[in-house]
């Protein structure tokens, strides 16, 4: 069974830095690979997508990366801005006859002023 | 273009009864998935239907029953609601099964 893991749960930093947030997973055999940012009591806004043949994804100040054999994914974020105050999400979709995204906890980002 | 839309935004109900929350997919979308987001967790599926037909289902009981409608809108049905089904539930449409899923705002349901 798949499992997503991102760590830290929580992280708290001033305007301006570059930063990287980590997820995990536990079965490399995956279609791809999606970040999701949340707003408190939101839906989910799709940031990234990384198909399995790729490894990395950029737009904007956002780049996301894929590592499959080491069953790693980042999100790495420039120049941060409070605006940027969010949960992120990863979330894969798992090769073979299962079309659901397994989602992790998420990392709640806080951008200080 | 119109975008992933649910509704209601918010509902509460009491312990046994049933419930029906609403999502309309975005346009040219055939594909429609639930997923349930308990407070400080990730979304869980619950199950996904492509083309009118149940295309998988994720770990939950058989009180959760969904319909997708020939306009490709989609209904999730919880019958006998208990006190954990209380959660964000979103609803994500895509051109496919394996695509990228664009989600709706969600419905906040409460159980008392």
């Amino acid at each position: 069974k798949q499992e997503v893991t991102q760590i830290p749960a929580a992280l708290s930093v001033p305007e301006g830095e570059n930063l990287v947030l980590n997820c995990s997973f536990t079965d490399s055999a995956i279609y791809n690979l999606q970040w999701f940012r949340q707003d408190p009591g939101k839906g989910l806004t799709s940031l990234l997508l990384i198909q399995s043949s790729q490894r990395e994804q950029t737009s904007g100040r956002l780049n996301a990366s894929l590592d499959k054999s080491s069953g790693r994914s980042t999100l790495y974020i420039a120049a941060s801005q409070p605006g940027d105050s969010a949960t992120y999400l990863c979330a894969l979709i798992s090769s073979g006859s299962a079309r659901q995204l397994t989602f992790g906890s998420g990392t709640q980002l806080t951008v200080l002023p | 273009e119109t975008g992933v839309t649910q509704s209601p935004t918010h509902l509460i109900k009491t312990r046994g009864q049933q419930v029906t929350l609403r999502c309309s997919s975005q346009s040219g979308h055939n594909t429609v998935s639930w997923y349930q987001q308990a407070l400080g967790q990730g979304p869980q599926f619950i199950f996904q239907y492509y083309r009118e037909e149940e295309n998988g289902r994720g770990n939950f009981p058989p009180r959760f029953s969904g319909l997708q409608f020939p306009n490709y809108s989609s209904e999730l049905n919880v019958n006998a609601l208990e006190l954990d089904d209380s959660a964000l539930y979103l609803c994500a449409s895509s051109t496919d099964a394996w695509e990228t899923q664009y989600f709706g705002p969600g419905t906040r349901l409460l159980v008392l």
